[in-house]
């Protein structure tokens, strides 16, 4: 069993959609837990963290963390074609970083 | 703030070539720094970390070597590539292991 399971997608939504990225893991160890997007062939940007269970919100991005069923979410509202990209959750036991395979997601202007 | 750099951004190397891909950090001091390799559709996978000058881990044993000459320069090299070695290159920084990690705009490496 991998530690952190991420559905590949893709994911295709039309614009102005609400969008639900999922992962799960296996280790209650993890403690802190983030969420990249990544560009076509473009490095994977940081875009939020959090280092508890609950829900932490910018913007239009909100990250929830469910640490009893070891289930993490990243919600997009009003979703625009620029959010079109892979979305790859990560975690960490403080020691060792751990990435989902990422989440395709294409907005359909 | 912070920024990180790679380079180069894309090479074509023939197999059996020697490999150098560099990897600095700007605006920050002692950092923690990671080599990654990303195939499509399997993910990053982490091949070296550094704690500090000198200090490299190696996470998989491949064709691959890292060092770490300077605070913030991080080099990935290998003296003959393999077709195997094709990939996309990512190097990322952290303040601390346990903590948020920030990645490089990447290399993309095609060995012919």
């Amino acid at each position: 069993q991998k530690e952190v399971e991420q559905d590949p997608g893709p994911l295709s939504v039309p614009e102005g959609a609400i969008v639900s990225l999922n992962c799960t893991y296996s280790n209650s160890a993890f403690q802190y837990f983030m969420w990249y997007r990544q560009y076509s062939r473009k490095g994977p940007e940081l875009l939020m963290y959090t280092y508890s269970s609950g829900n932490k919100e910018d913007g239009r991005f909100t990250a929830q963390v469910d640490k009893s069923s070891k289930y993490i979410s990243l919600f997009i509202r009003d979703s625009q074609p620029s959010d079109s990209a892979t979305y790859l959750c990560a975690m960490s036991d403080g020691n060792q970083f751990y990435f989902g395979t990422g989440t395709s997601l294409t907005v359909i202007p | 703030s912070q920024t990180i750099h790679q380079w180069p951004a894309t090479l074509v190397q023939p197999v059996g070539s020697p490999l150098s891909l560099e990897c600095t950090v700007e605006g920050t001091s002692n950092p923690n720094l990671y080599w990654y390799r990303q195939a499509a559709g399997r993910g990053l996978q982490l091949l070296f970390y550094s704690v500090g000058i000198g200090q490299i881990s190696s996470e998989v044993p491949q064709n691959l070597s890292a060092s770490r000459p300077q605070d913030r320069q991080f080099i990935l090299s290998s003296k003959k590539l393999l077709l195997s070695d094709s990939g996309f290159y990512l190097c990322a920084w952290s303040p601390d292991r346990a903590y948020e990690q920030y990645f490089g705009p990447g290399t993309r490496l095609t060995v012919t």
